[in-house]
Protein backbone atom coordinates (compact mmCIF):
# COMPACT_ATOMS: atom_id res chain seq x y z
CA UNK A 1 0.00 0.00 0.00
CA UNK A 2 1.29 3.32 -0.58
CA UNK A 3 1.03 5.95 2.40
CA UNK A 4 2.88 9.37 2.73
CA UNK A 5 4.10 10.87 6.11
CA UNK A 6 4.55 14.56 6.47
CA UNK A 7 6.08 14.62 10.18
CA UNK A 8 5.50 17.97 11.17
CA UNK A 9 1.74 20.00 11.27
CA UNK A 10 3.58 23.09 11.67
CA UNK A 11 7.38 24.80 10.20
CA UNK A 12 8.07 28.55 11.67
CA UNK A 13 10.81 29.96 9.83
CA UNK A 14 11.83 33.80 9.86
CA UNK A 15 11.90 35.51 6.40
CA UNK A 16 15.81 34.85 4.69
CA UNK A 17 16.16 31.84 6.47
CA UNK A 18 16.41 28.62 4.74
CA UNK A 19 13.15 25.97 5.10
CA UNK A 20 12.39 22.37 4.70
CA UNK A 21 9.27 20.68 4.73
CA UNK A 22 9.89 17.54 5.24
CA UNK A 23 8.22 14.01 3.97
CA UNK A 24 8.68 10.32 3.65
CA UNK A 25 6.84 7.67 1.95
CA UNK A 26 6.55 3.90 1.07
CA UNK A 27 5.23 2.41 -2.04
CA UNK A 28 5.64 -0.40 -4.01
CA UNK A 29 8.53 -0.15 -6.72
CA UNK A 30 9.36 3.30 -7.86
CA UNK A 31 7.49 6.17 -6.65
CA UNK A 32 6.55 9.53 -8.52
CA UNK A 33 6.41 12.10 -5.90
CA UNK A 34 4.72 15.52 -6.01
CA UNK A 35 4.53 18.60 -4.09
CA UNK A 36 1.54 21.07 -3.95
CA UNK A 37 1.07 24.20 -1.98
CA UNK A 38 -2.28 25.51 -1.01
CA UNK A 39 -3.02 29.35 -0.32
CA UNK A 40 -6.23 30.07 2.00
CA UNK A 41 -9.39 29.72 0.74
CA UNK A 42 -7.45 28.41 -2.62
CA UNK A 43 -6.99 24.89 -4.53
CA UNK A 44 -4.15 23.49 -5.02
CA UNK A 45 -1.14 24.64 -6.86
CA UNK A 46 1.34 22.36 -8.16
CA UNK A 47 5.05 22.74 -7.71
CA UNK A 48 7.14 20.13 -8.61
CA UNK A 49 7.74 16.76 -9.37
CA UNK A 50 10.32 13.91 -9.36
CA UNK A 51 9.97 10.90 -11.79
CA UNK A 52 13.52 9.59 -12.46
CA UNK A 53 16.53 10.92 -13.07
CA UNK A 54 18.43 13.43 -11.14
CA UNK A 55 17.70 13.46 -7.17
CA UNK A 56 17.66 17.27 -7.19
CA UNK A 57 14.45 18.76 -8.46
CA UNK A 58 13.93 22.37 -8.92
CA UNK A 59 10.45 23.82 -9.23
CA UNK A 60 8.20 26.98 -8.98
CA UNK A 61 8.75 30.23 -6.97
CA UNK A 62 12.49 28.59 -5.92
CA UNK A 63 11.76 25.51 -4.54
CA UNK A 64 13.44 22.63 -4.90
CA UNK A 65 12.92 19.08 -3.20
CA UNK A 66 15.61 16.07 -3.05
CA UNK A 67 14.82 12.63 -3.41
CA UNK A 68 16.86 10.57 -0.93
CA UNK A 69 15.76 6.96 -2.23
CA UNK A 70 17.51 5.08 0.59
CA UNK A 71 15.67 7.18 3.51
CA UNK A 72 12.49 7.51 1.03
CA UNK A 73 12.26 10.59 1.23
CA UNK A 74 10.89 13.53 -0.45
CA UNK A 75 12.12 17.06 1.68
CA UNK A 76 10.92 20.55 0.54
CA UNK A 77 13.43 22.79 0.69
CA UNK A 78 13.78 26.93 -0.19
CA UNK A 79 17.06 29.16 0.67
CA UNK A 80 15.40 31.71 1.60
CA UNK A 81 11.92 32.07 2.78
CA UNK A 82 9.69 34.72 2.00
CA UNK A 83 6.50 36.08 3.90
CA UNK A 84 4.45 35.09 0.84
CA UNK A 85 5.58 31.72 1.40
CA UNK A 86 3.18 31.14 3.88
CA UNK A 87 0.35 28.23 2.86
CA UNK A 88 -0.20 24.35 3.77
CA UNK A 89 2.35 22.12 1.67
CA UNK A 90 1.13 18.92 0.84
CA UNK A 91 3.53 15.78 -0.70
CA UNK A 92 1.86 13.51 -2.82
CA UNK A 93 3.01 9.81 -4.31
CA UNK A 94 1.68 7.50 -6.90
CA UNK A 95 2.82 4.50 -7.77
CA UNK A 96 4.92 3.58 -10.56
CA UNK A 97 4.56 0.03 -11.57
CA UNK A 98 2.36 -1.17 -14.20
CA UNK A 99 -0.16 -3.31 -11.90
CA UNK A 100 -0.65 -0.22 -9.60
CA UNK A 101 -0.97 2.34 -12.59
CA UNK A 102 -4.14 4.35 -12.77
CA UNK A 103 -4.19 4.33 -8.53
CA UNK A 104 -5.08 7.28 -6.82
CA UNK A 105 -2.12 10.14 -6.07
CA UNK A 106 -2.05 9.53 -2.30
CA UNK A 107 -1.28 12.69 0.06
CA UNK A 108 0.24 13.60 3.07
CA UNK A 109 -1.44 15.03 5.90
CA UNK A 110 -0.10 18.67 5.07
CA UNK A 111 2.18 20.98 6.87
CA UNK A 112 1.73 24.75 7.36
CA UNK A 113 4.45 26.99 6.57
CA UNK A 114 4.51 29.79 8.87
CA UNK A 115 7.07 32.36 7.58
CA UNK A 116 7.18 35.35 9.79
CA UNK A 117 9.45 38.69 8.90
CA UNK B 1 -4.86 28.20 -21.03
CA UNK B 2 -3.85 26.46 -18.44
CA UNK B 3 -6.60 26.43 -15.98
CA UNK B 4 -9.28 24.62 -14.52
CA UNK B 5 -12.19 26.58 -13.18
CA UNK B 6 -15.29 25.91 -11.02
CA UNK B 7 -18.71 27.22 -10.30
CA UNK B 8 -20.12 28.73 -7.93
CA UNK B 9 -17.41 29.68 -5.91
CA UNK B 10 -19.60 29.43 -2.64
CA UNK B 11 -23.19 27.73 -2.70
CA UNK B 12 -25.05 27.35 0.34
CA UNK B 13 -27.76 24.72 0.03
CA UNK B 14 -30.46 23.57 2.52
CA UNK B 15 -30.85 19.44 2.99
CA UNK B 16 -33.85 18.93 0.54
CA UNK B 17 -31.96 21.32 -2.08
CA UNK B 18 -30.58 19.78 -5.69
CA UNK B 19 -27.60 21.80 -6.80
CA UNK B 20 -24.99 20.99 -9.00
CA UNK B 21 -21.14 22.10 -9.04
CA UNK B 22 -19.19 22.37 -12.31
CA UNK B 23 -15.73 22.35 -13.79
CA UNK B 24 -13.92 23.15 -17.13
CA UNK B 25 -10.80 22.76 -18.67
CA UNK B 26 -8.97 23.51 -22.12
CA UNK B 27 -6.14 21.89 -21.82
CA UNK B 28 -7.00 19.00 -23.63
CA UNK B 29 -6.34 16.72 -20.37
CA UNK B 30 -8.52 13.27 -20.60
CA UNK B 31 -8.90 12.75 -16.60
CA UNK B 32 -10.63 14.77 -14.60
CA UNK B 33 -11.30 14.36 -10.70
CA UNK B 34 -13.68 15.44 -7.57
CA UNK B 35 -11.89 15.58 -4.17
CA UNK B 36 -13.60 17.02 -0.86
CA UNK B 37 -11.44 18.92 1.38
CA UNK B 38 -12.37 19.50 4.96
CA UNK B 39 -10.35 22.44 6.69
CA UNK B 40 -6.33 21.75 6.94
CA UNK B 41 -6.66 18.56 6.00
CA UNK B 42 -5.59 17.04 2.79
CA UNK B 43 -7.91 16.55 -0.15
CA UNK B 44 -9.62 13.22 -0.39
CA UNK B 45 -10.71 11.92 -3.56
CA UNK B 46 -14.30 10.76 -4.52
CA UNK B 47 -14.29 10.53 -8.54
CA UNK B 48 -12.02 9.81 -11.51
CA UNK B 49 -13.26 10.18 -15.09
CA UNK B 50 -10.92 9.16 -17.48
CA UNK B 51 -11.77 9.60 -20.96
CA UNK B 52 -15.15 10.46 -20.57
CA UNK B 53 -16.10 7.08 -18.19
CA UNK B 54 -16.28 6.99 -14.58
CA UNK B 55 -13.03 5.15 -13.72
CA UNK B 56 -12.90 5.43 -9.55
CA UNK B 57 -16.23 5.70 -7.23
CA UNK B 58 -14.07 5.90 -3.78
CA UNK B 59 -17.36 4.32 -2.64
CA UNK B 60 -19.09 7.91 -2.21
CA UNK B 61 -22.48 8.19 -1.25
CA UNK B 62 -25.30 8.09 -3.91
CA UNK B 63 -26.14 11.92 -2.99
CA UNK B 64 -23.48 12.52 -4.87
CA UNK B 65 -23.59 11.77 -9.15
CA UNK B 66 -20.96 13.14 -11.42
CA UNK B 67 -21.38 13.80 -14.58
CA UNK B 68 -18.76 14.56 -17.63
CA UNK B 69 -20.97 15.22 -20.54
CA UNK B 70 -17.38 15.81 -22.75
CA UNK B 71 -14.02 15.93 -21.97
CA UNK B 72 -13.43 19.43 -21.15
CA UNK B 73 -16.41 19.31 -18.64
CA UNK B 74 -17.47 17.61 -15.23
CA UNK B 75 -20.25 17.72 -12.98
CA UNK B 76 -21.12 17.19 -9.42
CA UNK B 77 -25.14 16.93 -8.83
CA UNK B 78 -25.69 17.36 -5.15
CA UNK B 79 -28.99 16.37 -3.61
CA UNK B 80 -30.12 15.70 -0.14
CA UNK B 81 -26.89 16.21 1.55
CA UNK B 82 -26.08 16.60 5.16
CA UNK B 83 -24.36 18.99 7.07
CA UNK B 84 -21.17 16.92 7.23
CA UNK B 85 -21.38 17.16 3.27
CA UNK B 86 -20.03 21.22 4.27
CA UNK B 87 -17.12 21.34 2.53
CA UNK B 88 -14.30 22.65 -0.43
CA UNK B 89 -15.19 20.81 -3.18
CA UNK B 90 -11.68 20.55 -5.34
CA UNK B 91 -11.79 19.66 -9.01
CA UNK B 92 -8.54 18.90 -10.89
CA UNK B 93 -7.37 17.27 -14.87
CA UNK B 94 -4.60 15.69 -15.79
CA UNK B 95 -2.90 14.73 -18.97
CA UNK B 96 -4.31 10.92 -18.00
CA UNK B 97 -4.84 9.11 -15.53
CA UNK B 98 -2.92 5.75 -16.13
CA UNK B 99 0.27 7.45 -16.69
CA UNK B 100 1.57 8.27 -12.61
CA UNK B 101 3.87 10.89 -13.39
CA UNK B 102 1.71 13.62 -14.74
CA UNK B 103 0.48 16.24 -11.88
CA UNK B 104 -2.48 17.37 -11.62
CA UNK B 105 -3.98 20.31 -12.13
CA UNK B 106 -6.93 21.69 -9.56
CA UNK B 107 -9.31 24.40 -10.08
CA UNK B 108 -10.16 27.21 -7.12
CA UNK B 109 -12.61 25.05 -5.33
CA UNK B 110 -16.69 25.15 -4.64
CA UNK B 111 -17.35 26.25 -0.97
CA UNK B 112 -20.27 24.20 -0.04
CA UNK B 113 -22.33 25.14 3.13
CA UNK B 114 -25.33 22.56 4.00
CA UNK B 115 -27.72 24.25 6.17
Amino acid sequence: AQSVAQPEDQVNVAEGNPLTVKCTYSVSGNPYLFWYVQYPNRGLQFLLKYITGDNLVKGSYGFEAEFNKSQTSFHLKKPSALVSDSALYFCAVRASSLNQAGTALIFGKGTTLSVSS
Amino acid sequence: DTEVTQTPKHLVMGMTNKKSLKCEQHMGHRAMYWYKQKAKKPPELMFVYSYEKLSINESVPSRFSPECPNSSLLNLHLHALQPEDSALYLCASSQDHDSSYNEQFFGPGTRLTVL
